[in-house]
């Protein structure tokens, strides 16, 4: 099993703030994806980065692969309530299609 | 709907009885997973099914774990003599099947919160 790390494991802000969220493996991926979990339902899918050094931008977050495709970073910037939830990295083999998945990093966001 | 269906939504059980978790994937979607999540841990890979392939059963924890998959299209994960340790939700997701066996962007359920007393 290809581990991903990440951290911070449990992060509390306040509305406006900016955060940075990492995932890291001793592994390569051949893709790399993160997702948003709130309680009580699945996790949904954010992005996906697939070449290393790769930055994708979805509105306020921005998502960036390490250059050796072994990690990742999301940066969160101004920080809103509706931002609160589960952040999950996982990883893709490149044998394809069982995602490896990071414990995740808790975010709050307080008003 | 047209999002993957999991059911129940939540099953209390004693230890040592069996269950029996319901997943309906998204139509026309031919790869099937289930996933385990833990209170503290990340989501765990427990089976997969392609097509009429046979399935990938490498994340299964026991024998106690068994899932079908009739038609392609409805899965059932069961566990057999379950044990407090099961608890934890369960979740499925689906997607498309991608060139050289690979899974496209995998769709999950709500999940079912199984809790064994």
């Amino acid at each position: 099993t290809q581990l991903l790390e990440q951290s911070p494991q449990f992060l509390s802000i306040q509305e406006g703030e900016n955060l940075t969220v990492y995932c890291n493996s001793s592994s390569v991926f051949s893709s790399l994806q993160w997702y948003r979990q709130e309680p009580g339902e699945g996790p949904v899918l954010l992005v996906t980065v697939v070449t290393g050094g790769e930055v994708k931008k979805l509105k306020r977050l921005t998502f960036q692969f390490g250059d050796a495709r072994k990690d990742s970073s999301l940066h969160i910037t101004a920080a809103q309530p509706g931002d609160t939830g589960l952040y999950l990295c996982a990883g893709a083999a490149n044998s394809g299609y069982a995602l490896n998945f990071g414990k995740g990093t808790s975010l709050l966001v307080t008003p | 709907g047209a999002g993957v269906s999991q059911s129940p939504s939540n099953k209390v059980t004693e230890k040592g009885k069996d269950v029996e978790l319901r997943c309906d994937p998204i139509s026309g979607h031919t790869a099937l997973y289930w996933y385990r999540q833990s209170l503290g841990q990340g989501l765990e890979f427990l089976i997969y099914f392609q097509g009429n392939s046979a399935p990938d059963k490498s994340g299964l924890p026991s024998d106690r774990f068994s899932a079908e998959r009739t038609g392609g299209s409805v899965s059932t994960l069961t566990i057999q003599r379950t044990q407090q340790e099961d608890s934890a939700v369960y979740l499925c997701a689906s997607s498309f099947s991608l060139a050289g066996g690979r899974g496209g962007e995998q769709f999950f359920g709500p999940g079912t919160r199984l809790t064994v007393l």
